[in-house]
């Protein structure tokens, strides 16, 4: 089993509409979760970073962790078509030696059609 | 514009040659991530220097390394260079060590012949 797994997709969606993209995660010691955005030919943008389980809203954009189901989610209201882009989670763990390295799901394509 | 810069943007090499890519984190930054993606592997972590020194090492081959230098630039060399080795490389730099915010740069495409 993958130590993080995200749908790819391709999701096409209308403009307007409410966007859900997920990931599931094994790994019980992750304890910080992004989410990023990546244009075509273009490096993943920090969108939303979440430490723990909760809710994080930011704008049109809210981010879910549920540590109990390793499940983390990302909603985007009112879709536009500049959010058309492939949406990246990330988590890591911490350990008492320091950083754990970033792990990335493989990322789920969205296009928002107008 | 997050602040990183990387260069060269495109890189087209042959099978056996060595290249190196350079990286400049954000102003502040002393964390340097080095990534692969690939369309069937994703965004794979490399290796992370913080502060000059080696902090941790994901899935990199002996065929490269890396080091961050006292002015906090990175560079990147891969060696003996294969086919698949072509891949988009991503460099992300961060003000601490635990490195839960990145910010990448545009990366370097390579591409090998």
């Amino acid at each position: 089993q993958k130590e993080v797994e995200q749908d790819p997709g391709p999701l096409s969606v209308p403009e307007g509409a409410i966007v859900s993209l997920n990931c599931t995660y094994s790994n019980s010691a992750f304890q910080y979760f992004m989410w990023y955005r990546q244009y075509s030919r273009k490096g993943p943008e920090l969108l939303m970073y979440t430490y723990s389980s909760g809710n994080k809203e930011d704008g049109r954009f809210t981010a879910q962790v549920d540590k109990s189901s390793k499940y983390i989610s990302l909603f985007i209201r009112d879709s536009q078509p500049s959010d058309s882009a492939t949406y990246l989670c990330a988590m890591s763990a911490v350990s008492q030696g320091g950083s754990e390295k970033l792990v990335f799901g493989k990322g789920t394509k969205l296009t928002v059609n107008p | 514009d997050s602040g990183v810069t990387q260069t060269p943007k495109h890189l087209i090499t042959a099978t056996g040659q060595r290249v190196t890519l350079r990286c400049s984190p954000r102003s502040g930054d002393l964390s340097v991530y080095w990534y692969q993606q690939s369309l069937d592997q994703g965004l794979q972590f490399l290796i992370q220097y913080y502060n000059g020194e080696e902090r941790a090492k994901g899935n990199i081959l002996e065929r490269f390394s890396a080091q961050q230098f006292p002015d906090l630039h990175s560079e990147l060399n891969l060696s003996s260079l294969e086919l698949g080795d072509s891949a988009l490389y991503f460099c992300a730099s961060s003000i601490s060590p635990s490195g839960e915010t990145q910010y990448f740069g545009p990366g370097t495409r390579l591409t090998v012949l």
